[in-house]
Protein backbone atom coordinates (compact mmCIF):
# COMPACT_ATOMS: atom_id res chain seq x y z
CA UNK A 1 0.00 0.00 0.00
CA UNK A 2 1.77 2.76 -1.01
CA UNK A 3 1.92 5.99 1.50
CA UNK A 4 0.95 9.45 0.61
CA UNK A 5 2.48 10.76 -3.08
CA UNK A 6 3.65 14.66 -3.38
CA UNK A 7 4.82 15.83 -6.51
CA UNK A 8 6.57 17.35 -8.00
CA UNK A 9 9.17 17.53 -4.52
CA UNK A 10 10.83 20.58 -5.63
CA UNK A 11 9.48 23.51 -7.46
CA UNK A 12 10.94 27.08 -8.77
CA UNK A 13 9.19 29.71 -9.48
CA UNK A 14 9.48 33.12 -10.43
CA UNK A 15 7.72 35.96 -8.50
CA UNK A 16 4.44 36.18 -10.39
CA UNK A 17 4.03 32.77 -11.45
CA UNK A 18 1.67 29.99 -10.17
CA UNK A 19 2.56 27.33 -8.38
CA UNK A 20 0.26 24.00 -8.52
CA UNK A 21 1.56 21.46 -5.71
CA UNK A 22 -0.31 17.81 -6.14
CA UNK A 23 -1.51 15.10 -3.72
CA UNK A 24 -2.41 11.60 -4.19
CA UNK A 25 -3.61 10.79 -0.70
CA UNK A 26 -3.35 6.73 0.80
CA UNK A 27 -5.27 4.46 -0.86
CA UNK A 28 -8.91 4.03 0.63
CA UNK A 29 -8.17 7.87 2.51
CA UNK A 30 -11.15 9.84 1.27
CA UNK A 31 -9.70 13.30 3.67
CA UNK A 32 -6.71 15.21 2.54
CA UNK A 33 -5.27 17.90 4.42
CA UNK A 34 -2.66 20.26 3.43
CA UNK A 35 0.16 22.17 5.82
CA UNK A 36 2.71 24.85 5.25
CA UNK A 37 5.94 24.35 6.81
CA UNK A 38 7.64 27.66 7.14
CA UNK A 39 11.72 27.63 7.68
CA UNK A 40 12.50 26.77 11.10
CA UNK A 41 8.49 26.65 12.17
CA UNK A 42 6.29 23.93 12.92
CA UNK A 43 3.58 23.38 10.77
CA UNK A 44 0.02 25.30 10.05
CA UNK A 45 -3.29 24.12 8.60
CA UNK A 46 -4.32 25.33 5.72
CA UNK A 47 -7.48 23.35 4.05
CA UNK A 48 -9.11 20.08 5.10
CA UNK A 49 -10.89 18.54 2.06
CA UNK A 50 -13.24 15.54 1.08
CA UNK A 51 -13.94 14.55 -2.18
CA UNK A 52 -14.89 17.21 -4.13
CA UNK A 53 -15.78 19.26 -0.59
CA UNK A 54 -13.91 21.81 1.05
CA UNK A 55 -14.52 21.30 4.78
CA UNK A 56 -12.61 23.61 6.23
CA UNK A 57 -10.32 26.53 4.53
CA UNK A 58 -9.74 28.83 7.77
CA UNK A 59 -5.83 28.54 7.73
CA UNK A 60 -5.48 29.26 3.92
CA UNK A 61 -5.07 32.69 3.05
CA UNK A 62 -7.71 34.71 1.46
CA UNK A 63 -6.09 35.37 -1.84
CA UNK A 64 -4.08 33.28 -4.37
CA UNK A 65 -4.23 30.00 -2.61
CA UNK A 66 -6.93 27.73 -3.74
CA UNK A 67 -7.05 23.51 -2.94
CA UNK A 68 -9.07 21.34 -4.61
CA UNK A 69 -9.79 17.67 -4.63
CA UNK A 70 -11.68 16.43 -7.68
CA UNK A 71 -13.72 12.86 -7.92
CA UNK A 72 -10.98 11.97 -9.80
CA UNK A 73 -7.44 12.56 -9.47
CA UNK A 74 -5.59 14.27 -6.82
CA UNK A 75 -6.07 17.14 -4.26
CA UNK A 76 -4.01 20.28 -5.90
CA UNK A 77 -2.68 23.40 -3.98
CA UNK A 78 -2.66 26.36 -6.63
CA UNK A 79 -0.88 29.10 -5.30
CA UNK A 80 -1.63 32.25 -8.17
CA UNK A 81 1.52 34.78 -8.77
CA UNK A 82 3.70 33.76 -5.89
CA UNK A 83 5.87 36.17 -3.80
CA UNK A 84 8.85 35.09 -2.24
CA UNK A 85 6.98 34.84 1.22
CA UNK A 86 5.47 31.41 -0.54
CA UNK A 87 8.72 29.74 -0.10
CA UNK A 88 7.64 27.12 2.17
CA UNK A 89 7.53 23.06 2.23
CA UNK A 90 4.16 22.06 1.45
CA UNK A 91 3.01 18.84 3.21
CA UNK A 92 0.09 17.09 2.69
CA UNK A 93 -1.58 14.39 4.56
CA UNK A 94 -4.58 12.04 4.70
CA UNK A 95 -6.80 10.00 6.99
CA UNK A 96 -9.50 7.57 6.64
CA UNK A 97 -12.96 8.21 6.14
CA UNK A 98 -14.48 6.83 9.82
CA UNK A 99 -14.99 8.69 12.56
CA UNK A 100 -12.91 9.45 15.62
CA UNK A 101 -9.51 11.13 16.09
CA UNK A 102 -7.30 9.07 13.56
CA UNK A 103 -4.00 10.04 12.75
CA UNK A 104 -3.17 11.83 9.70
CA UNK A 105 -0.13 10.48 7.46
CA UNK A 106 1.88 13.02 6.03
CA UNK A 107 3.77 12.64 2.21
CA UNK A 108 7.21 13.64 1.84
CA UNK A 109 6.49 17.48 0.70
CA UNK A 110 6.38 19.77 -1.76
CA UNK A 111 9.48 22.23 -1.43
CA UNK A 112 8.48 25.47 -3.21
CA UNK A 113 11.30 28.11 -3.64
CA UNK A 114 10.31 31.34 -5.37
CA UNK A 115 13.12 33.13 -6.72
CA UNK B 1 -8.32 27.45 21.42
CA UNK B 2 -6.67 24.44 20.88
CA UNK B 3 -2.35 24.85 21.60
CA UNK B 4 0.26 22.90 22.00
CA UNK B 5 3.09 23.79 23.80
CA UNK B 6 7.09 22.88 23.07
CA UNK B 7 8.90 24.86 25.59
CA UNK B 8 12.32 23.35 24.08
CA UNK B 9 13.65 24.49 21.30
CA UNK B 10 16.65 22.17 21.41
CA UNK B 11 17.16 19.13 23.54
CA UNK B 12 20.65 17.60 23.81
CA UNK B 13 21.22 14.02 25.15
CA UNK B 14 24.21 11.52 25.10
CA UNK B 15 23.51 8.09 23.30
CA UNK B 16 22.28 5.66 26.05
CA UNK B 17 20.83 7.88 28.35
CA UNK B 18 17.29 7.98 28.90
CA UNK B 19 15.37 11.16 27.28
CA UNK B 20 12.09 13.13 27.39
CA UNK B 21 10.75 16.02 24.78
CA UNK B 22 8.39 18.38 26.71
CA UNK B 23 4.60 18.91 25.58
CA UNK B 24 2.06 21.04 27.28
CA UNK B 25 -1.54 21.29 26.13
CA UNK B 26 -4.26 23.62 26.13
CA UNK B 27 -7.66 22.52 24.91
CA UNK B 28 -11.37 22.93 25.74
CA UNK B 29 -12.76 19.41 26.57
CA UNK B 30 -10.99 16.25 25.72
CA UNK B 31 -7.58 16.23 24.27
CA UNK B 32 -6.70 13.58 21.32
CA UNK B 33 -2.89 14.36 21.42
CA UNK B 34 -0.21 13.14 19.02
CA UNK B 35 3.58 12.90 18.66
CA UNK B 36 5.43 12.97 15.19
CA UNK B 37 8.71 12.86 14.02
CA UNK B 38 10.10 14.47 10.98
CA UNK B 39 13.95 13.77 9.63
CA UNK B 40 15.68 15.90 7.60
CA UNK B 41 14.11 16.67 4.29
CA UNK B 42 11.31 14.25 4.83
CA UNK B 43 7.56 14.79 6.24
CA UNK B 44 6.11 13.73 9.40
CA UNK B 45 6.00 10.39 10.85
CA UNK B 46 3.37 9.01 13.39
CA UNK B 47 5.35 7.95 16.55
CA UNK B 48 2.11 7.19 19.08
CA UNK B 49 -1.22 8.60 20.29
CA UNK B 50 -3.29 9.48 23.10
CA UNK B 51 -7.26 9.25 22.74
CA UNK B 52 -8.38 7.75 25.82
CA UNK B 53 -7.31 4.57 28.23
CA UNK B 54 -4.28 4.55 29.71
CA UNK B 55 -2.03 7.39 30.65
CA UNK B 56 0.96 5.14 29.68
CA UNK B 57 1.10 5.31 25.99
CA UNK B 58 3.52 3.11 23.97
CA UNK B 59 4.89 3.74 20.37
CA UNK B 60 6.89 3.16 17.37
CA UNK B 61 11.15 2.73 17.60
CA UNK B 62 10.74 2.30 21.55
CA UNK B 63 8.80 5.98 22.07
CA UNK B 64 6.25 6.37 24.68
CA UNK B 65 4.58 9.27 26.21
CA UNK B 66 2.68 9.76 29.29
CA UNK B 67 -0.83 11.40 29.20
CA UNK B 68 -1.01 14.09 32.91
CA UNK B 69 -3.77 15.43 33.04
CA UNK B 70 -3.56 17.18 36.02
CA UNK B 71 -0.14 18.77 34.72
CA UNK B 72 -1.77 18.88 30.91
CA UNK B 73 1.60 17.39 29.53
CA UNK B 74 2.41 14.85 27.22
CA UNK B 75 6.11 13.88 27.52
CA UNK B 76 7.52 12.00 25.41
CA UNK B 77 10.30 9.41 26.54
CA UNK B 78 12.64 6.90 25.45
CA UNK B 79 14.93 4.91 27.99
CA UNK B 80 18.01 4.72 25.76
CA UNK B 81 18.47 6.85 23.29
CA UNK B 82 19.97 6.36 19.76
CA UNK B 83 21.86 8.43 17.56
CA UNK B 84 19.26 7.68 14.75
CA UNK B 85 16.67 9.19 17.05
CA UNK B 86 18.22 13.03 16.42
CA UNK B 87 15.41 14.73 14.23
CA UNK B 88 12.62 17.22 14.94
CA UNK B 89 10.03 16.20 17.30
CA UNK B 90 6.64 17.52 16.90
CA UNK B 91 3.42 17.54 19.85
CA UNK B 92 0.22 17.25 17.99
CA UNK B 93 -3.70 18.01 19.23
CA UNK B 94 -6.84 17.38 17.25
CA UNK B 95 -9.74 17.98 19.48
CA UNK B 96 -10.35 21.29 17.58
CA UNK B 97 -12.87 19.44 15.35
CA UNK B 98 -12.39 18.03 11.64
CA UNK B 99 -9.24 16.30 12.88
CA UNK B 100 -7.53 19.19 12.32
CA UNK B 101 -4.03 18.98 13.68
CA UNK B 102 -3.00 21.68 15.76
CA UNK B 103 1.26 21.45 15.76
CA UNK B 104 3.62 22.47 18.53
CA UNK B 105 6.76 24.57 17.32
CA UNK B 106 8.57 21.59 17.18
CA UNK B 107 11.87 20.54 19.25
CA UNK B 108 15.11 19.13 17.71
CA UNK B 109 16.12 16.40 19.54
CA UNK B 110 20.30 16.20 19.56
CA UNK B 111 21.60 12.27 20.33
CA UNK B 112 25.40 12.45 20.94
CA UNK B 113 27.75 9.80 20.28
Amino acid sequence: NAGVMQNPRHLVRRRGQEARLRCSPMKGHSHVYWYRQLPEEGLKFMVYLQKENIIDESGMPKERFSAEFPKEGPSILRIQQVVRGDSAAYFCASSPPSGGAHEQFFGPGTRLTVL
Amino acid sequence: AQSVAQPEDQVNVAEGNPLTVKCTYSVSGNPYLFWYVQYPNRGLQFLLKYITGDNLVKGSYGFEAEFNKSQTSFHLKKPSALVSDSALYFCADCSGGYQKVTFGTGTKLQVIP
